[in-house]
């Protein structure tokens, strides 16, 4: 099935530092999401974007919708040991009502001591 | 409120042999959302219900059904289990006007 292209696959960070990450497609959403998933437990939803361009926040987390709507990009600012996880992006091009997802392969962020 | 529940956690079938996963969805919403993922992926459509219809599929064969109860509960049958119907097999709730979706525990079924 479709997946997206997520990136980087994993990332090696001390506490502290800032996270960027991102998520490309060959087609177009109207929506993009963005998920954490821990260890034996189901995807967590940090934030939910509608709109090119648009930036929203939670927290330590920003995300932003690629204006060309085929991308889209997380940030963790200061991270603390509670972020280790893997990161999903997963898009929905809808034409009117909730849809299926498309997930990217994910992000494995961890922490160094 | 509670959350997206599944049941039951994990499940050893063997190969050839029929599986029921069961969902409740988080109070409120009308719509579930299966996925399956395989270790080390993301997870991948497999279905969606509402209004006791299914209203889209993804690339699963016909091996994959599904069904929703009046309550908006759901299940998902597997019939002539593969190995590699290995996997955590994931619901997600929503309401049919919105885009998010929330995501239960999951079901770890390991075909033998």
């Amino acid at each position: 099935g479709q997946q997206l292209n997520q990136s980087p696959q994993s990332m090696f960070i001390q506490e502290g530092e800032d996270v960027s990450m991102n998520c490309t497609s060959s087609s177009i959403f109207n929506t993009w999401l963005w998920y954490k998933q821990d260890p034996g437990e189901g995807p967590v939803l940090l934030i939910a974007l509608y709109k090119a361009g648009e930036l929203t926040s939670n927290g330590r987390l920003t995300a932003q919708f690629g204006i060309t709507r085929k991308d889209s990009f997380l940030n963790i600012s200061a991270s603390i040991p509670s972020d280790v996880g893997i990161y999903f992006c997963a898009g929905m091009y809808s034409g009117g009502g909730a849809d299926g997802l498309t997930f990217g392969k994910g992000t494995h962020l961890i922490i160094q001591p | 409120d509670a959350g997206v529940t599944q049941s039951p956690t994990h499940l050893i079938k063997t190969r050839g042999q029929q599986v029921t996963l069961r969902c409740s969805p988080k109070s409120g919403h009308d719509t579930v959302s299966w996925y399956q993922q395989a270790l080390g992926q993301g997870p991948q459509f497999i279905f969606q219900y509402y209004e006791e219809e299914e209203r889209q599929r993804g690339n699963f064969p016909d091996r994959f059904s599904g069904h929703q109860f009046p309550n908006y509960s759901s299940e998902l049958n597997v019939n002539a289990l593969l190995l590699g119907d290995s996997a955590l097999y994931l619901c997600a709730s929503s309401l049919v006007s919105t885009y998010e979706q929330y995501f239960g525990p999951g079901t770890r079924l390991t075909v033998t």
